[in-house]
């Protein structure tokens, strides 16, 4: 499809179980970023992959959460021994890269999928 | 580090009234601004966009001005609909020396019109 694309859109799991994200971002897009949504706390960054470069983890919560994006186009999410604390809508993002200065840069914003609404009983 | 900071909500406006969310920033270097429109129900799409000082982004009768010497993108309307009812969140991507290009994000201001 043209937009970016998330599975699965709803899931619940029992505490301790792991779970895979998936995000099949747009074409072409070489960024590619995870954000978290909890209510009242707005978007928690948590990873980003821009192209081959090594990623930025900054935002992972805990060792709890690793991510990988193969081929430079699909990611998946991974949550290992999910708390009831990681219950959140995990959204991903792509982006063309930011390039050039000025009027003719490429400001590269992000294009969002549905997200994937998790609940950890 | 880079920060938004943005009026939490929710705010409630009758319809047409005039609309601001406060929004300001601290950046490393030279960010491009954004403000980002949840709708219910929906995934987050981008509203609009400035990208150097004293630019004005503007798209469905919104507007912002990117004000580098009060580090602000405050978000405007004139007359809100109930329609525009949703969470705005306002945001900065910057490229830093590493070659990272963070996107942070406010916590979001809801936005509630009612007829």
């Amino acid at each position: 499809g043209a937009g970016v694309s998330q599975s699965p859109s709803n899931k619940v799991t029992e505490k301790g179980k792991d779970v895979e994200l998936r995000c099949d971002p747009i074409s072409g897009h070489t960024a590619l970023y995870w954000y978290r949504q909890s209510l009242g706390q707005g978007l928690e960054f948590l990873i980003y992959f821009q192209g081959n470069s090594a990623p930025d983890k900054s935002g992972l919560p805990s060792d709890r959460f690793s991510a990988e994006r193969t081929g430079g186009s699909v990611s998946t999410l991974t949550i290992q021994r999910t708390q009831q604390e990681d219950s959140a809508v995990y959204l991903c993002a792509s982006s063309l890269a930011m390039s050039g200065q000025g009027i003719r840069s490429n400001t590269g914003e992000l294009f969002f999928g549905e997200g994937s609404r998790l609940t950890v009983l | 580090g880079n920060s938004v900071t943005q009026m939490e909500g929710p705010v409630t406006l009758s319809e047409e009234a005039f609309l601001t969310i406060n929004c300001t920033y601290t950046a490393t270097g030279y960010p491009s601004l954004f403000w980002y429109v949840q709708y219910p129900g929906e995934g987050l799409q981008l509203l609009l966009k400035a990208t150097k000082a004293d630019d004005k982004g503007s798209n469905k009768g919104f507007e912002a001005t990117y004000r580098k010497e009060t580090t602000s993108f405050h978000l405007e309307k004139g007359s809100v609909q109930v329609s525009d009812s949703a969470v705005y969140f306002c945001a900065l991507k910057v490229k830093d020396s590493g070659g990272y290009q963070k996107v942070t994000f406010g916590i979001g201001t809801k936005l509630q019109v009612i007829p």
